[in-house]
């Protein structure tokens, strides 16, 4: 099993442009996450989806939208981006009917607004 | 909503040494993880404990839930220990992990 994915790893972006990263789990986990790291903090947590066709705001969703038409996959979607939004972006599923909540993070996507 | 907190921020650690970083929180939780992110930037799981005692290898972690706290113990450090710990917690109902500033560990050798 591949667990989880993100594309891309590393995106350089201007400002106003729009892009979208992908999240991808192989594990049949109903909870998906996107989250955002920046340097020296803790992560924040920006969407979520506990389940197919459904997503919720986090702590930051300003600037964000988010989708999931299938379950293995949560995309993330930055309409124009900011300098403000450099930062690493994570995402994380949970739930597949085993222990209950525990997370599992993807390797992390580096973008940067200039 | 939950507020979380790490201590100590930073800690520095001779190899060979034991270290006990805390976690607090402010409400009950149905969900606390431990993370510890390389210095790769890479997320690792270490515990997932939202009550009682376990243990892998030289990490130990307790919590206590009704007093609002968790422990991550690290005996005999080694020098592939450094990086952030991270603890996460879920309160009750919300479906989200709110994750503490973490603890920055460096271990010398």
């Amino acid at each position: 099993n591949a667990g989880v994915t993100q594309t891309p790893k590393f995106r350089v972006l201007k400002t106003g442009q729009s892009m979208t990263l992908l999240c991808a789990q192989d594990m049949n986990h109903e909870y998906m996450y996107w989250y955002r790291q920046d340097p020296g903090m803790g992560l924040r947590l920006i969407h979520y989806s506990v389940g197919e066709g459904t997503t919720a705001k986090g702590e930051v969703p300003d600037g964000y939208n988010v989708s999931r038409l299938k379950k293995q996959n949560f995309l993330l979607g930055l309409e124009s981006a900011a300098p403000s939004q450099t930062s690493v972006y994570f995402c994380a599923s949970s739930y597949g009917g085993g222990v209950p909540y525990e997370q599992y993070f993807g390797p992390g996507t580096r973008l940067t607004v200039t | 909503g939950i507020q979380v907190e790490q201590s100590p921020p930073d800690l520095i650690l001779q190899e060979g040494a034991n270290s006990t970083l805390r976690c607090n929180f402010s409400d009950s939780v149905n969900n606390l993880q431990w993370f510890h992110q390389n210095p790769w930037g890479q997320l690792i799981n270490l515990f997932y404990i939202p009550s009682g005692t376990k243990q892998n290898g030289r990490l130990s972690a307790t919590t206590v839930a009704t007093e609002r706290y968790s422990l991550l113990y690290i005996s005999s450090s080694q020098t592939t220990d450094s990086g952030v710990y991270f603890c996460a917690v879920e309160g009750s109902g919300t479906y989200k992990y709110i994750f503490g500033t973490g603890t920055r560990l460096k271990v010398l050798a």
